[in-house]
């Protein structure tokens, strides 16, 4: 079946610091990847997207790349601020055409002054 | 562009009431409407996906007539938690997917509804 696995958190880093947040995928096809970032009390706000192998999505400076090969979609920042204290999912969409997307468990990242 | 509304923002009612929670989307069609669940500091679980002028399909372990769907317009779904008890206490948040973009597949969310049964 269908999953994502992210990884733990919570993230803690310095405001500046590298961020790298990751996120693996199992499907069938060619899935549609997503990042989404949830601040506190609200919803979710997409990040960045990727539809195909090797695509880059970026945004807000942060980036991730569609890898096919190694299944994965890593997030990274190259210097974070404490605006950026959140919690990120990574999500996929399912290539069955119900358009459902399968979340990670969420990483929790908070940037320290 | 892609803004979906969730209205209240905010609810407590007392427990055996019902409550009715709207998602819009605001400047654009959406084909289809999920909801999902949300419980402290965990991922968002699907609940049901709402297509306009069909009757919704719900996830395994979900109760169609305690959570009932309605996808009313191209611009509009509502959920209504019925006899709601405190274990119906939850964050529900609705996301819809644009209409008339082939095969796109992003979601754009609500800003989500904290629900309080006391």
């Amino acid at each position: 079946g269908n999953s994502v696995t992210q990884m733990e958190g919570p993230v803690t880093l310095s405001e500046e610091a590298f961020l790298t947040i990751n996120c693996t995928y199992t499907a069938t096809g060619y899935p549609s990847l997503f990042w989404y970032v949830q601040y506190p009390g609200e919803g979710l706000q997409l990040l960045l997207k990727a539809t195909k192998a090797d695509d880059k999505g970026s945004n807000k400076g942060f980036e991730a790349t569609y890898r096919k090969e190694t299944t994965s979609f890593h997030l990274e920042k190259g210097s974070v601020q404490v605006s950026d204290s959140a919690v990120y999912f990574c999500a996929l969409s399912a290539p069955s055409g119900t358009y459902k997307y399968i979340f990670g468990t969420g990483t929790r990242l908070k940037v320290l002054a | 562009g892609a803004v979906v509304s969730q209205h209240p923002s905010r609810v407590i009612c007392k427990s055996g009431t019902s409550v009715k929670i709207e998602c819009r989307s605001l400047d654009f069609q959406a084909t289809t409407m999920f909801w999902y669940r949300q419980f402290p500091k965990q991922s968002l679980m699907l609940m049901a996906t709402s297509n306009e002028g069909s009757k919704a399909t719900y996830e395994q372990g979900v109760e169609k007539d305690k959570f009932l769907i309605n996808h009313a317009s191209l611009t509009l779904s509502t959920l209504t938690v019925t006899s709601a008890h405190p274990e119906d206490s939850s964050f529900y948040i609705c996301s819809a997917r644009l209409r008339g973009r082939g095969t796109t597949d992003t979601q754009y969310f609500g800003p989500g509804t904290r629900l309080t049964v006391l």
